[in-house]
């Protein structure tokens, strides 16, 4: 299947920091990515859809002006943690799905990023 | 929210045993996906069942899905340990090209050597 590669896969960080997380689609061209995150026994939350060359949407309740997403080109979206406080420490994931497969949207996920703020 | 329920939250089995899990959700959808997920690791696509099929194989596990119901049964017969993981079902919208998935709240799986 296709690969996404996600990077880093741990990162702690002091609180009032920024981090940025990169999600990289390795063997295709992704137009939509998703970003997500799942606190620990639970499931995967949507937080957004990164658009390459436009804006992101967000989810109801997603603060865009903290999680910033830039998805600048066919095979690379980022998230930035901005000013990163405790409560944001979780496990961010990312996806995509191989463009042109009609209504098949299985979905190929990075490894995942434990975002721990100290 | 349009999170689908999953249940059991959590089932242990012996090495061997079928396991048996259940996903409902609420809304129209063109697919329902099941995926894996190890500890602290990403999600591993399992089988993809779409809206107007009933049954699907895929090695040991088998998949149903009653869309009059809104739900969906992942089996996997003859369990091994390596099995033990979180396993998440996951459905799409009914407009075709939807690619945002809405997973369920998951069933932790244990499989006991």
């Amino acid at each position: 299947g296709a690969v996404v590669s996600q990077h880093p896969s741990r990162v702690i960080c002091k609180s009032g920091t920024s981090v940025k997380i990169e999600c990289r689609s390795l063997d295709f061209q992704a137009t939509t990515m998703f970003w997500y995150r799942q606190f620990p026994k639970q499931s995967l939350m949507l937080m957004a859809t990164s658009n390459e060359g436009s804006k992101a949407t967000y989810e109801q309740g997603v603060e865009k002006d903290k999680f910033l997403i830039n998805h600048a080109s066919l095979t690379l979206s980022t998230l930035t943690v901005t000013s990163a406080h405790p409560e944001d420490s979780s496990f961010y994931i990312c996806s995509a799905s191989v463009p042109g497969q009609g209504i098949k949207t299985e979905a190929f996920f990075g490894q995942g990023t434990r975002l721990t703020v100290v | 929210s349009q999170q689908g329920e999953e249940d059991p939250q959590a089932l242990s089995i012996q090495e061997g045993e079928n396991a048996t899990m259940n996903c409902s959700y609420k809304t129209s959808i063109n697919n329902l996906q099941w995926y894996r997920q190890n500890s602290g690791r990403g999600l591993v696509h399992l089988i993809l069942i779409r809206s107007n099929e009933r049954e699907k194989h895929s090695g040991r596990l088998r998949v149903t899905l009653d869309t009059s119901k809104k739900s969906s049964s992942l089996l996997i017969t003859a369990s091994r340990a390596a099995d033990t993981a979180s396993y998440f079902c996951a459905t799409d919208g009914e407009r075709f090209g939807n690619e945002k998935l809405t997973f369920g709240t998951g069933t932790r799986l244990t499989i006991i050597p």
